[in-house]
C-alpha cells in the first residue's frame, strides 16, 4: 500500500534559521513526489514535482530533492511569512490519485 | 486565468440534510478530483473524474456519497443525509493530465459544518 509519512509533525525556527523537512514514502512505482504549501482556511498551493531521483528544484528559499526512499524540503534562511503547512503527496503508475503526508507544520518567528 | 473555482466556501447543515458543493476545474483542466480533510489530518482521495465519466472512485463512501462531472457546468460532490462526522474541509483540484506533467492545482475548499 502506497504511504508517505512526514517528520517533524511541527517545526519551530528563529527567523534565518535553516533547516529541513522530510517525506519518506513507500510507493509501487513512482509517477511523482509532490510538495504544497497550504496555509490555514486555505487550499494547498503547488510548489514542486520530482520524478527521479536525484533530481532538485528551487524556489526562493525552499529546495526540494528526491532519493528512492524519502524526499527533503530545505528552508534556507527562513522569514515569518514562510509559516504554514508543508505537505508531501505522491502519485504511482497504478493510479491517478495523490496519497498525501499529514504535513509539517512550519513556523518562523522574528 | 481563474484557479479552480469551489463554492459555496463555507456551508452549515443541518442533519439529515443534504449538501452540494460545487468545482470549476481551471480553464483547459478536465480532470477533477474530489479530496476532504479532517482536522489534524492529511488530505484523503475521495473521487477522480473525467467528463462525464467517473475514473476512480474507491475513496467515497458507499453510501450517501456521490459525484459527477457532466459535459457542461461544474463538477458536483454530493452528500446525501449528512451526519456529524462528515463535518471537514471538502477541496476540488483540477490537472490538466499532459503527459510529463500531473501536477493538480487545488481550491480554497468547501467547510462544511454539519449540526
Amino acid at each position: 500500500e502506497d504511504q508517505v509519512t512526514q517528520s517533524p509533525e511541527a517545526l519551530r525556527l528563529q527567523e534565518g534559521e535553516s533547516s529541513s523537512l522530510n517525506c519518506s514514502y513507500t510507493v509501487s512505482g513512482l509517477r511523482g513526489l509532490f510538495w504544497y504549501r497550504q496555509d490555514p482556511g486555505k487550499g494547498p498551493e503547488f510548489l514542486f514535482t520530482l520524478y527521479s531521483a536525484g533530481e532538485e528544484k528551487e524556489k526562493e528559499r525552499l529546495k526540494a530533492t528526491l532519493t528512492k526512499k524519502e524526499s527533503f524540503l530545505h528552508i534556507t534562511a527562513p522569514k515569518p511569512e514562510d509559516s504554514a503547512t508543508y505537505l508531501c503527496a505522491v502519485e504511482s503508475y497504478n493510479t491517478d490519485k495523490l496519497i498525501f503526508g499529514t504535513g509539517t507544520r512550519l513556523q518562523v518567528f522574528p | 486565468n481563474a484557479g479552480v473555482m469551489q463554492n459555496p466556501r463555507h456551508l452549515v447543515r443541518r442533519r439529515g440534510q443534504e449538501a452540494r458543493l460545487r468545482c470549476s476545474p481551471m480553464k483547459g483542466h478536465s480532470h477533477v478530483y474530489w479530496y476532504r480533510q479532517l482536522p489534524e489530518e492529511g488530505l484523503k482521495f475521495m473521487v477522480y473524474l473525467q467528463k462525464e465519466n467517473i475514473i476512480d472512485e474507491s475513496g467515497m463512501p458507499k453510501e450517501r456519497f456521490s459525484a459527477e462531472f457532466p459535459k457542461e457546468g461544474p463538477s458536483i460532490l454530493r452528500i446525501q443525509q449528512v451526519v456529524r462526522g462528515d463535518s471537514a474541509a471538502y477541496f476540488c483540484a483540477s490537472s490538466p493530465l499532459v503527459q510529463g506533467s500531473t501536477e493538480a492545482f487545488f481550491g480554497q475548499g468547501t467547510r462544511l459544518t454539519v449540526v
